[in-house]
């Protein structure tokens, strides 16, 4: 049972362009939301969160959505950058910390 | 943002050895460590919560008297991999929750397993 659900395993866009992730979650009781960014052999890099009592959170080039009603959100990078190249997971969280993964979107961003 | 540490960052034993990973926090103290593990080319999977000065909780489906954990101060949790046989090749990784930030996680680099 995959309460967490990226279904879009690879991206591909040109450098400068909107990069836009996906994912979708079953669970109503999570309450916080993360993605992560993670190089092969590294362990995760925590990009931005958002708390389930909001819609929207901003850090730089970072912005996540959040979709209550559709139980979706999404993590936008504007502009893309080659160093963005990447596997992006999105991660979801209850009270007791838990976090559960996606299957991870693999980004690669063009020159 | 806070550094976990973790070590060995490689690791490669024969069949039947028992391994043992470190997780660190380096920066805070941490009352609740994870241990994940990933499979090449797929997600995350929780293994255990760690929990300082207490026993660990296993998810469903992993051996607890396989996969041994320890967290004996509030800076260090330790994964003991019992036994190992070559299904237990993978990469391990820990994380730690920051107290002052209690919904942010920060991941160590990983510890790649191969037993031969």
């Amino acid at each position: 049972d995959q309460q967490v659900k990226q279904n879009s395993p690879s991206l591909s866009v040109q450098e400068g362009r909107i990069s836009i992730l996906n994912c979708d979650y079953t669970n109503s009781m999570f309450d916080y939301f993360l993605w992560y960014k993670k190089y092969p052999a590294e362990g995760p890099t925590f990009l931005i969160s958002i708390s389930s009592i909001k819609d929207k959170n901003e850090d730089g080039r970072f912005t996540v959505f959040l979709n209550k009603s559709a139980k979706h959100l999404s993590l936008h990078i504007v502009p893309s950058q080659p160093g963005d190249s990447a596997v992006y997971f999105c991660a979801a969280s209850m009270y007791t910390g838990k976090l559960i993964f996606g299957q991870g979107t693999t980004l690669q961003v063009k020159p | 943002g806070a550094v976990v540490s973790q070590h060995p960052s490689r690791v490669i034993c024969k069949s039947g050895t028992s391994v043992k990973i470190e997780c660190r926090s380096l920066d805070f103290q941490a009352t609740t460590m994870f241990w994940y593990r990933q499979f090449p080319k797929q997600s995350l999977m929780l293994m255990a919560t760690s929990n300082e000065g207490s026993k660990a909780t296993y998810e469903q489906g992993v051996e607890k008297d396989k996969f041994l954990i320890n967290h004996a101060s509030l800076t260090l949790s330790t994964l003991t991999v019992t036994s190992a046989h070559p299904e237990d090749s993978s990469f391990y990784i820990c994380s730690a929750r920051d107290p002052l930030a209690t919904d942010t996680q920060y991941f160590g680099p990983g510890t790649r397993l191969t037993v031969l």
